[in-house]
């Protein structure tokens, strides 16, 4: 069964500051891998999309990159702000549309 | 023993009827969701209910119509569907409390 795993589970930066959030994954067979934000009492916010045969996709501060065959992503955030503080969650989808979430990681952007 | 149950996994049908898309958890979560996926994979969240009670409702056009007759269940009830209807929705649920999601497998919905 697939297994996500995110780390940190918590991180703390000053504004400005660039970051990385880190996911990996137990199974490489996976169909795509999305990045999402959730805010406190809202659902979830799509970030960045990588289909499997992608390596990377950016969206203005953010990148994303997949590794498949060590089970990586990797999120990025660049001249982070305070905005940007919210629940980071990965999640791995396989062929047959069955979505598994990492563990979130809570991000806050010190003023 | 599946936790977030979704039906049917398939729609066909013909602009203008009315169809129903009925979304079980038996997890105990206290909120439940429903999504668009958008031809990009995209999820777009539509509804969120928190305890049978009403908290996200993006915009949607208001053919589209959630119930919850207790908080294992949120169906969506889709009135006049129109051909940009067809996409796959997903009904999520999760504990308000925690960390995390889980997601039913998706209803295909094609309008012809």
């Amino acid at each position: 069964k697939q297994e996500v795993t995110q780390i940190p589970a918590a991180l703390s930066v000053p504004e400005g500051e660039n970051l990385v959030l880190n996911c990996s994954f137990t199974d490489s067979a996976i169909y795509n891998l999305q990045w999402f934000r959730q805010d406190p009492g809202k659902g979830l916010t799509s970030l960045l999309l990588i289909q499997s045969s992608q390596r990377e996709q950016t969206s203005g501060r953010l990148n994303a990159s997949l590794d498949k065959s060590s089970g990586r992503s990797t999120l990025y955030i660049a001249a982070s702000q305070p905005g940007d503080s919210a629940t980071y969650l990965c999640a791995v989808t396989d062929t047959g549309n069955q979505f598994y979430f990492g563990t979130g990681t809570s991000l806050t952007v010190i003023p | 023993d599946t936790a977030v149950s979704q039906t049917p996994k398939y729609l066909v049908t013909q602009m203008g009827n009315d169809k129903s898309i009925k979304c079980e958890q038996n997890l105990g979560h206290d909120t439940m969701y429903w999504y668009k996926q958008d031809s990009k994979k995209f999820l777009k969240i539509m509804f969120s209910y928190n305890n049978k009670e009403l908290i996200i409702n993006e915009t949607v056009p208001n053919r589209f119509s959630p119930k919850s007759p207790d908080k294992a269940h949120l169906n969506l009830h889709i009135n006049s569907l129109e051909l940009g209807d067809s996409a796959v929705y997903f009904c999520a649920s999760s504990q308000v409390s925690r960390v995390g999601y889980t997601f039913g497998s998706g209803t295909r919905l094609t309008v012809v």
